[in-house]
């Protein structure tokens, strides 16, 4: 089965500490993409990356990080600088990255709550 | 920098026709019109993809006029099912903005 995976689907953490969100994809996807999502306020971009060990800041990227050492996977990292990092997290990929207009794949996203 | 406006929510029944307008003032020369279906705790997935005048798909229709600055996405005869959230997103070269998405609820 092709698709995008993220786990765990619901994570909790005390406030202060770093938390790593999972993304895979195996539809050999050149870009992918992190997006916060909070009620009534859309998807925002905090990064994306169109290529292996490449990646650029989104909207929101002030308290995240990212890597990008394999094409298959996009983990974030949401740190300890983030404000409020309790919002569900959403993860893409799309042939072509920013620019190329393509349909972009989602997962099932990961709900992080810190207590 | 292109920013999205949509309407909050919009009831319909089934069997209807349903038009969701986006408004999008400064969309760019380069910039696409996409737009997609969440469902609560799911990810978005795509529904369609204009850049002018009219696509059809076998679920769906947008319509964006000479001026490109809004975009219309029809749903025609709605089911219960189709109760979710639709976003519409304008991307390009230096562009990736979701609007704030749009709740239709479909009643029987």
């Amino acid at each position: 089965d092709g698709g995008i995976t993220q786990s765990p689907k619901y994570l909790f953490r005390k406030e202060g500490q770093n938390v790593t969100l999972s993304c895979e994809q195996n539809l050999n996807h050149d870009a992918m993409y992190w997006y916060r999502q909070d009620p009534g306020q859309g998807l925002r971009l905090i990064y994306y990356s169109q290529i292996v060990n490449d990646f650029q800041k989104g909207d929101i990227a002030e308290g995240y990080s990212v890597s990008r050492e394999k094409k298959e996977s996009f983990p974030l990292t949401v740190t300890s600088a983030q404000k409020n990092p309790t919002a569900f997290y959403l993860c893409a990929s799309s042939i072509g990255g920013q620019g190329s207009y393509n349909e972009q794949f989602f997962g099932p996203g990961t709900r992080l709550t810190v207590l | 920098l292109a920013k999205t406006t949509q309407p909050i929510s919009m009831d319909s029944y089934e069997g209807q026709e349903v038009n969701i307008t986006c408004s999008h003032n400064n969309i760019a020369t380069n910039d696409y019109i996409t737009w997609y279906q969440q469902f609560p705790s799911q990810g978005p997935r795509f529904i369609i993809q204009g850049y002018k005048t009219k696509v059809t798909n076998e679920v769906a229709s947008l319509f964006i006029p000479a001026d490109r600055k809004s975009s219309t996405l029809s749903l025609p005869r709605v089911s219960l099912s189709d109760t979710a959230v639709y976003y519409c997103l304008v991307s390009g070269y230096s562009t990736l903005t979701f609007g704030k998405g749009t709740m239709l609820l479909v009643s029987p």
